[in-house]
């Protein structure tokens, strides 16, 4: 059965560098969405993503936020200078098309030091 | 106010029992998901319901559109079902999933 997939699975950086998480959807999928979650809360929405453009984000995607569909088959999450704050799980999610279920990754853990 | 709340946040079963949990939620919504969490993290889409009742195995989903409510349930509960269930809602017009806390289940042997 087809999967999202994502790597790393645990990622551990310094306060102030740049990180880059890794997402490849499932193929066919149209729709593509970052959450995070941070120990111990809900799941939160970060942004969507379509037609290589951002549909949709939420506040907490601020400008040290960016995603990019570089090549047609990853999907990618850049935070520019993390924070503390930023530690948490990201999940990739990807769906066919509007009116069909998401399909999650398996997350990558985010450390910031 | 959160956008979903779900109840109970904590519940523990003995194998075999019959197990509900609910969603209420304060939005127009144009689908409703629940969602598994195991303790390693990883997220599993069970439904997603946008009127009526789903079933897939021992697992059946229901949603009330007027009441703003669903309820997942758990027939004939099983040690492997112990996770976190989470409700997600996407409000109508917007591809964003808002999360409730979700309920942490325990089904002993």
């Amino acid at each position: 059965e087809p999967e999202v997939t994502q790597t790393p699975s645990h990622q551990v950086t310094q306060m102030g560098q740049e990180v880059i998480l890794r997402c490849v959807p499932i193929s066919n999928h149209l729709y593509f969405y970052w959450y995070r979650q941070i120990l111990g809360q809900k799941v939160e929405f970060l942004v969507s993503f379509y037609n290589n453009e951002i549909s949709e984000k939420s506040e907490i995607f601020d400008d040290q936020f960016s995603v990019e569909r570089p090549d047609g088959s990853n999907f990618t999450l850049k935070i520019r200078s993390t924070k503390l704050e930023d530690s948490a799980m990201y999940f990739c999610a990807s769906r066919l098309d509007r009116e069909y279920e998401q399909y999650f990754g398996p997350g990558t853990r985010l450390t910031v030091t | 106010k959160n956008e979903v709340e779900q109840s109970p946040q904590n519940l523990t079963a003995q194998e075999g029992e019959f197990i509900t949990i609910n969603c209420s939620y304060s939005v127009g919504i144009s689908a409703l998901h629940w969602l598994q969490q195991h303790p390693g993290g990883g997220i599993v889409s069970l439904f997603m319901l946008s009127s009526g009742k789903k079933k897939h195995g021992r697992l059946i989903a229901t949603i009330n559109i007027q009441e703003k409510h669903s309820s997942l349930h758990i027939t004939a509960s099983h040690p492997r079902d112990s996770a976190v269930y989470i409700c997600a809602v996407r409000s109508a017009g917007f591809q964003k999933l808002v999360f409730g806390t979700g309920t942490r289940l325990l089904v002993s042997p």
